[in-house]
């Protein structure tokens, strides 16, 4: 249990356009979503923390009308890149917070990864 | 200011042999400590986590070390394969969830 897709794995656009990336926990309800960045070789640098129902919790430094995030229900979030720019093209990857139990864990705050989504900007 | 510093940055092991990584962090708050497995083009994935009043955990041949008052965890992985090469990520997470990565080690099993 405790699968988190990921739509679409891979996306080319052009600059000044916006893309769309998707969430979803499979077979759980996530309350909390978070994004994360990641460049080649280096860890993941949160970008948000998304729940359902209400407003992004952005990290210092991320622009919020240039990251859109939207937490509609319990098993989707979308992050969307606004106008994008090449300095924008990135691996992102989301994850979701499962319950105390799903997937195995017993300790809760178990944080579940999707695949990532490698966004190239021309 | 980094929260959660993990060393080394690479790592070449025997197949056979002992893996180590280790983490230190700062914040006092932090409850939940995962471990995540990453390759290449891929999402992270949950190896094992422990909270702080556990001194270890083990499952498999993946053992978390803890040491509360050094304010220090480590990753043991026994009798190291090729396949585990990957890069490994300690994190420090609030009650809140949030997580904090340390920068990542590369590890490489040479057959």
């Amino acid at each position: 249990g405790a699968v988190v897709s990921q739509h679409p794995s891979w996306v080319i656009c052009k600059s000044g356009t916006s893309v769309k990336i998707e969430c979803r926990s499979l077979d759980f309800q996530a309350t909390t979503m978070f994004w994360y960045r990641q460049f080649p070789k280096q860890s993941l640098m949160l970008m948000a923390t998304s729940n359902e129902g209400s407003k992004a919790t952005y990290e210092q430094g991320v622009e919020k009308d240039k990251f859109l995030i939207n937490h509609a229900s319990l098993t989707l979030s979308t992050l969307t890149v606004t106008s994008a720019h090449p300095e924008d093209s990135s691996f992102y990857i989301c994850s979701a917070s499962a319950p105390m139990g799903v997937g195995g864990g017993r300790l809760g705050h178990e944080q579940y990864f999707g695949p990532g989504t490698r966004l190239t900007v021309t | 200011q980094q929260q959660v510093k993990q060393s080394p940055q690479s790592l070449i092991v025997q197949k056979g042999g002992i893996s180590i990584i280790n983490c230190a962090y700062e914040n006092t708050a932090f409850d939940y400590f995962p471990w995540y497995q990453q390759f290449p083009g891929k999402g992270p994935a949950l190896l094992i986590a422990i909270r702080p009043d556990v001194s270890e955990k083990k499952e498999g041949r993946f053992t978390i070390s803890f040491n509360k008052s050094a304010k220090q965890f480590s990753l043991h992985i026994m009798d190291s394969q090729p396949g585990d090469s990957a890069t490994y990520f300690c994190a420090a997470n609030t009650n809140a969830g949030k997580s904090t990565f340390g920068d990542g080690t590369t590890l490489t099993v040479k057959p």
